[in-house]
């Protein structure tokens, strides 16, 4: 079965302190992996999306890579406004690219 | 920007009830999806459509749901009678291109469905 594991699921930070949450999946397939952030009671906002193998994306304080087995989100000194669910998806690669979600990391950074 | 955008943001209906949720998918995207959040739960996938056709649907969504394109800019998820256990976020999605690269999917804010 095609999973998706973020850890840790809960996070806490002080300002300023870096830090990487991490994202590991057994899909076959895979077509794309994508991160959201989530804030409470609102719909994923769409960050990043990686496809293959090494690459990298940038964002302000957050950086994305991808291996063949999982991948990072790394924040570079965050701010208390970093502050929410991040989500870490997979296109496993169905006919019109569903994806399948982790249960996310909750990042509260604190002042 | 474009966003995708969701009516109502809380529904309150009754169980055995029926309900239709609204959504407009950002203008130029042909690809449309529902997703569910359960409280405290992962997003689930529920159903992806194109052109006037449901494309895939997950176990979830039984004969209970529907989805449609009743015009241009509109698509909706109606859950015929309302269970206790329908009580969860619903999210609409839509994207450019799919079953490709750079298919990123973007995210209505939600619709917080409550059956009493």
């Amino acid at each position: 079965e095609d999973q998706v594991t973020q850890s840790p699921e809960a996070l806490r930070l002080q300002e300023g302190e870096s830090s990487s949450l991490n994202c590991s999946y057994t899909v076959s397939g895979l077509r794309g992996l994508f991160w959201y952030r989530q804030d409470p009671g609102k719909g994923p906002e769409f960050l990043f999306t990686l496809y293959s193998a090494g690459e990298e994306k940038e964002k302000e304080r957050l950086k994305a890579t991808l291996t063949k087995k999982e991948s990072f989100l790394h924040i570079t000194a965050p701010k208390p406004e970093d502050s929410a669910t991040y989500l870490c998806a997979v296109d496993y690669g169905g006919s019109q690219g569903n994806l399948i979600f982790g249960k996310g990391t909750k990042l509260s950074v604190k002042p | 920007e474009p966003e995708v955008t969701q009516t109502p943001s809380h529904q309150v209906t009754q169980m055995g009830q029926e309900v239709i949720l609204r959504c407009v998918p950002i203008s130029n995207h042909l690809y449309f999806y529902w997703y569910r959040q359960i409280l405290g739960q992962k997003v689930e996938f529920l159903v992806s459509f194109y052109n006037n056709e449901i494309s895939e649907k997950s176990e979830i969504f039984d004969d209970q749901f529907s989805v449609e394109r009743p015009d241009g800019s509109n698509f909706t998820l109606k859950i015929r009678s309302t269970k206790l256990e329908d009580s969860a976020m619903y999210f609409c999605a839509s994207s450019e291109r799919a079953g490709v690269t750079y298919n990123e999917q973007f995210f209505g804010p939600g619709t917080r469905l409550t059956v009493l």
